[in-house]
């Protein structure tokens, strides 16, 4: 049973562009949500993140957008840049648990210049 | 962002020989992971691992498995018989509070 869900599977945009990356979730007991970003033959880096008390954040060019009454986010990435190009995962925290991470299947980006 | 280091970062062995994975994690940080990513796939938890001891556990994490991190040195895992589907690129994680995890670059495991 997927936990979280990430569409879509792959996006193109182009350059300059704001590519907009979904997430879902089934669990209520979800109470932070990073999202990381992984190129091929790296380990994922952290990109952003967000608690399940705000419905935005900002950092620089990311903004993820969250509807907890949805259980929905979105990544937004603005001004995009073929340096972004890459794939980004979603993942979700279990309140109070062990701190464990759950994943989302990735969405594979590449922005074209 | 904060550094975690993994070695080896490939490694090839016959089924049923032992290997282990070593971990730096970032050295203020209190909080261990080793999580499994197969083929660029998402990435699975493991096991964490705070205070000395495993916290949680996944099915994954099958019984040939083992952690630790010796008197603060690098965080390992063990495999101990090795099996072919435990081939698979493996990243420790490390965070301060248990929220913002930092990753490693992986290790490989090729099992023969």
């Amino acid at each position: 049973q997927q936990q979280v869900r990430q569409s879509p599977q792959s996006l193109t945009v182009w350059e300059g562009e704001t590519a907009i990356l979904n997430c879902s979730y089934e669990n209520s007991a979800f109470d932070y949500f990073p999202w990381y970003q992984q190129f091929p033959g790296e380990g994922p880096a952290l990109l952003i993140s967000i608690l399940s008390v705000s419905n935005k954040k900002e950092d620089g060019r990311f903004t993820i957008f969250f509807n907890k009454r949805e259980k929905k986010l979105s990544l937004h990435i603005a001004d995009s840049q073929p340096g972004d190009s890459a794939t980004y995962f979603c993942a979700a925290r279990y309140q109070g648990g062990s701190a464990k991470l759950i994943f989302g299947e990735g969405t594979k980006l590449t922005v074209s210049s | 962002g904060p550094k975690v280091l993994q070695i080896p970062s490939h490694q090839i062995i016959d089924m049923g020989q032992m290997v282990t994975l070593n971990c730096d994690p970032v050295s203020n940080h209190l909080y261990f992971y080793w999580y499994k990513q197969i083929l660029g796939q998402q990435m699975e938890f493991l096991v964490n691992f705070y205070n000395g001891k495993v916290m949680e556990k996944s099915k994954l994490f099958k019984d040939q498995f083992s952690v630790e991190r010796p008197d603060g040195s690098y965080f390992t895992l063990k495999i101990q018989p090795t099996a072919l589907e435990d081939s698979a690129v493996y990243f420790c994680a490390s965070s301060l509070e248990g929220y913002e995890q930092y990753f490693g670059p992986g290790t490989r495991l090729t099992v023969l």
